[in-house]
Order: C-alpha cells, then structure tokens, then sequence
C-alpha cells in the first residue's frame, strides 16, 4: 500500500510570507502528527489530527497551525515566516490506536 | 508532559561489536515505546517497538529492553555492521498518545 505522501519536497520562502505542507497518511489511518526537525533540536512535536480534531499541540507559537480533513490528509501552515523555521517538516500517520507511526519524506523548508 | 532524554548523544563502535542507547522517559502512564533509525537524508523508519506489558522484545540483531520501574528503555543491536550507522531515535507516548522523541543517538560503525 502507498505510504505517507509530503507534498511539496522542497520550498524556498522569504522572511514575513506564509507555507502550506501537505501530508497525505497511509490509507486507514485516521491519526497525523506533524513534527519539525533541525540538526540542533531533533525531531519536536508541533500538533497531532485525529478525526478532523486537534487532538494534541506542542510548544510552537500560534504562527504555526494545522488542519485535518474529511479524507484524513492534513496541512500544516506556517503565517510570517522565520529564519529559524528552516527545517525538515516531517509528518508520521498512524492507525486509530496510536502504534506504529510511519513516517513521510518531509518537506524541505528554507527561509531567506 | 512526557519527556525523553536520550544517551549517548554519538557511538562508535568496531563492526560487529555490541552497540547500546538508553532512554529515559518521565510519564509513568507512557506505554509504548518505539525505536526509529533515519539514515542521512532519509525519513525516519521503524525499527523495532515495545510495550509496557512486556520486558523485553528482539528481532535478529536488534532488542529492546524497558525497565517500568525506573522508567528506562535501551535499544540493544549485536555484531553491528557497517550498514547499522544512522541515528537512533527512541520515542514514547504519554497516555495522550502524543508520541515524544529523545534527542537521537548518531551511530557510527567503523569497517
């Protein structure tokens, strides 16, 4: 079966625009957890979907917001971009019972 | 919330000799525990996970051990070679099944 789909792989934005990331998740799945990593901080929880519902946050300002819908597939928008907000966005999708996250390729983000 | 805190930070180690990476995690209500492995420039894959109602688990060269108690977990991989070096990554979820990772474990296997 397809796995998890990122779509765009990689994006170049400039200081003060906003991003859109999609997330495709595995067909079944219901859960999708959005995660940033850099080479400094690992991989930091941002948010995780369950059911079109915000189900859990991490400690991201309120710049970054997601979303989840009917479908499953899920974005995550980041609203006056930063320097620091270049890094790899990964998400994972997971089966109703929360075991076995699989990962998706990520998308690239560099800020200029 | 649950926080994980990952050792060593970097390994190396001859090939095929033992390589260990613990874990520790704070939310005693934690019951699930994976390990990923993110080789450079590629997503993070499962390796291998446990739960807490079992102590141990192992498949081929790889294990996991989880000490509820003191609320530690260690990934345990034998005769490594060198396709082993990547980085290691544990996790675990809180009752809230938000899924935490530690800091990651940079493996190196030299030839």
């Amino acid at each position: 079966k397809a796995g998890v789909t990122q779509t765009p792989r990689y994006l170049i934005k400039t200081r003060g625009q906003q991003v859109t990331l999609s997330c495709s998740p595995i067909s079944g799945h219901r859960s999708v957890s959005w995660y940033q990593q850099t080479p400094g901080q690992g991989l930091q929880f941002l948010f995780e979907y369950f059911s079109e519902t915000q189900r859990n946050k991490g400690n991201f300002p309120g710049r970054f917001s997601g979303r989840q819908f009917s479908n499953s597939r899920s974005e995550m928008n980041v609203s006056t971009l930063e320097l620091g907000d270049s890094a790899l966005y990964l998400c994972a999708s997971s089966s109703t019972d929360g075991y076995g996250y699989t990962f998706g390729s990520g998308t690239r983000l560099t800020v200029v | 919330g649950e926080n994980v805190e990952q050792h060593p930070s970097t390994l190396s180690v001859q090939e095929g000799d033992s390589a260990v990476i613990k874990c520790t995690y704070s939310d005693s209500a934690s019951n699930y525990f994976p390990w990923y492995k993110q080789e450079l420039g590629k997503r993070p894959q499962l390796i291998i996970d446990i739960r807490s109602n079992v102590g141990e688990k192992k498949d081929q060269r790889i294990a996991v051990t989880l000490n509820k108690t003191a609320k530690h977990f260690s990934l345990h991989i034998t005769e490594t070679q060198p396709e082993d070096s990547a980085v290691y990554f544990c996790a675990a979820t809180d009752s809230s099944y938000k899924l935490i990772f530690g800091s990651g474990t940079r493996l190196l296997v030299r030839p």
